[in-house]
């Protein structure tokens, strides 16, 4: 049994640019939960997805945005970044829709903004 | 707004003592609540879970505990090991939602 698998590791981007960060859930898992890991602070809540749609966004702009695909891998976009976007951005997969079981991170994606 | 915080940013233990980490949630509607540990470059890892109708919960080596009157969690870890030096966070969920509100974080140093 795979766990969660999230590429790239680490991404250097400009302001203004644009990124897309990958997510490969858990064998089993149909949901997929993605959050931002400021330097020295826990985990915020971006969104979650479950069957390909949005389920439950936390305090993130429309600039933030994400998919989910038929084998539940999941995409998490960035458009016109900012230098307060830099963050380690982790991915969750679980086996439901709820996140009080069986709630599996991935290493995350390194983003760094210059 | 809600909040989870943990009461102190750094803890300095000896190796082979018992360690206590301590957090306080603001959210009584929550009914599930998690310790994670975040090595270095890594992701939380699940350490230990317990739900709002449970006051304390043992695993291998560490121990949970909920006191919902004052909305208070704790992590103690006995003998405390070098591999257990991380940043140690609690998170908390309720409602059957797929949203964990996470704390700031708690650092642990183990000292050989």
């Amino acid at each position: 049994e795979t766990g969660v698998t999230q590429s790239p590791t680490h991404l250097i981007k400009t302001r203004g640019q644009q990124v897309t960060l990958r997510c490969s859930s858990q064998s089993g898992h149909n949901t997929v939960s993605w959050y931002q890991q400021a330097l020295g602070q826990g985990p915020q809540f971006i969104f979650q997805y479950y069957r390909e749609e949005e389920n439950g966004r936390g305090n993130f702009p429309p600039r933030f945005s994400g998919l989910q695909f038929p084998n539940y891998s999941s995409e998490l976009n960035v458009n016109a970044l900012e230098l307060d976007d830099s963050a380690l951005y982790l991915c969750a997969s679980s086996p439901t829709l709820w996140a009080n079981y069986g709630y599996t991170f991935g290493s995350g994606t390194r983003l760094t903004v210059v | 707004g809600e909040s989870v915080g943990l009461h102190l940013p750094t803890l300095s233990v000896q190796e082979g003592d018992n360690s206590i980490i301590n957090c306080a949630y603001s959210n009584s509607a929550s009914d599930y609540f998690i310790w994670y540990k975040q090595e270095s470059g890594k992701g939380p890892q699940f350490i230990i879970d317990i739900r709002s109708n449970m006051d304390k919960r043992q695993g291998q080596r560490v121990t949970v505990l909920l006191n919902k009157t004052v909305k208070h969690l704790s992590l103690q870890i006995a003998a405390t090991q070098p591999g257990d030096s991380a940043v140690y966070f609690c998170a908390e969920t309720g409602g059957n939602t797929g949203k964990l509100i996470f704390g700031q974080g708690t650092t642990l140093q183990v000292k050989p």
